[in-house]
């Protein structure tokens, strides 16, 4: 299993413009999270995906992010426009389904080092 | 919402020492996790861990699910072990995994 697969690994971009992160998840994982991790924030939840339906968005900072999951190996977040705040590095994770009762462990991609200049 | 408090926040060990983190939870948990965040910013997951112990080489890690806390030992360090170690949990609803602010642990050769 070459595990949860995120691209690109780094951009840099100017403010204004439109970044698209991706993520593949483990295959057969039901369920798919987005992270952020800032030094003043630490790991924060943005979004999580069940069966490729969005059940919590609370953590998404405003109405420039927004994800998808069209299907169960991908997914997508975009933020548009970008600000230099945005700058972090974004982590993509997958687990077993949660819905069942039975629990098991995330896994995390390599993350996505995001930089807005 | 659920609170995940870990210490010590930072810890400078010589090589070959032990070491023990702590994670402590405000609330009752269905899944415990500890992750080691390497200094290329990998995530590691150590341990799935909701409760009793776990030994992988010379890491170990214990969790008393109703007392709230976990600890997370490194036995013999190693510079490769230097990093940021993070406990996170899973509420009893939901999915969501809720992260410590860390230990920051330097293994000095």
């Amino acid at each position: 299993d070459a595990g949860v697969i995120q691209s690109p690994r780094h951009e840099v971009t100017e403010m204004g413009q439109e970044v698209t992160l991706r993520c593949k998840p483990i295959s057969g994982h039901n369920s798919l999270f987005w992270y952020r991790q800032t030094m003043m924030r630490g790991l924060e939840l943005l979004i999580y995906f069940n069966n490729n339906v969005p059940i919590d968005d609370s953590g998404m900072p405003e109405d420039r992010f927004s994800a998808k999951m069209p299907n169960a190996s991908f997914s997508t977040l975009k933020i548009q426009p970008s600000e230099p705040r945005d700058s972090a590095v974004y982590f993509c994770a997958s687990s077993p389904n949660i819905g069942t009762g039975e629990h098991y462990g995330y896994t995390f991609g390599s993350g996505t080092r995001l930089t807005v200049v | 919402g659920i609170q995940v408090e870990q210490s010590p926040p930072d810890l400078i060990l010589q090589e070959g020492a032990n070491s023990t983190l702590r994670c402590n939870f405000s609330d009752s948990v269905n899944n415990l996790q500890w992750f080691h965040q390497n200094p290329w910013g990998q995530l590691i997951n150590l341990f799935y861990i909701p409760s009793g112990t776990k030994q992988n080489g010379r890491l170990s890690a214990t969790t008393v699910a109703t007392e709230r806390y976990s600890l997370l030992y490194i036995s013999s360090s190693q510079t490769t072990d230097s990093g940021v170690y993070f406990c996170a949990v899973r509420w009893n609803q939901g999915g969501k995994l809720i992260f410590g602010q860390g230990t920051e642990l330097s293994v000095k050769p």
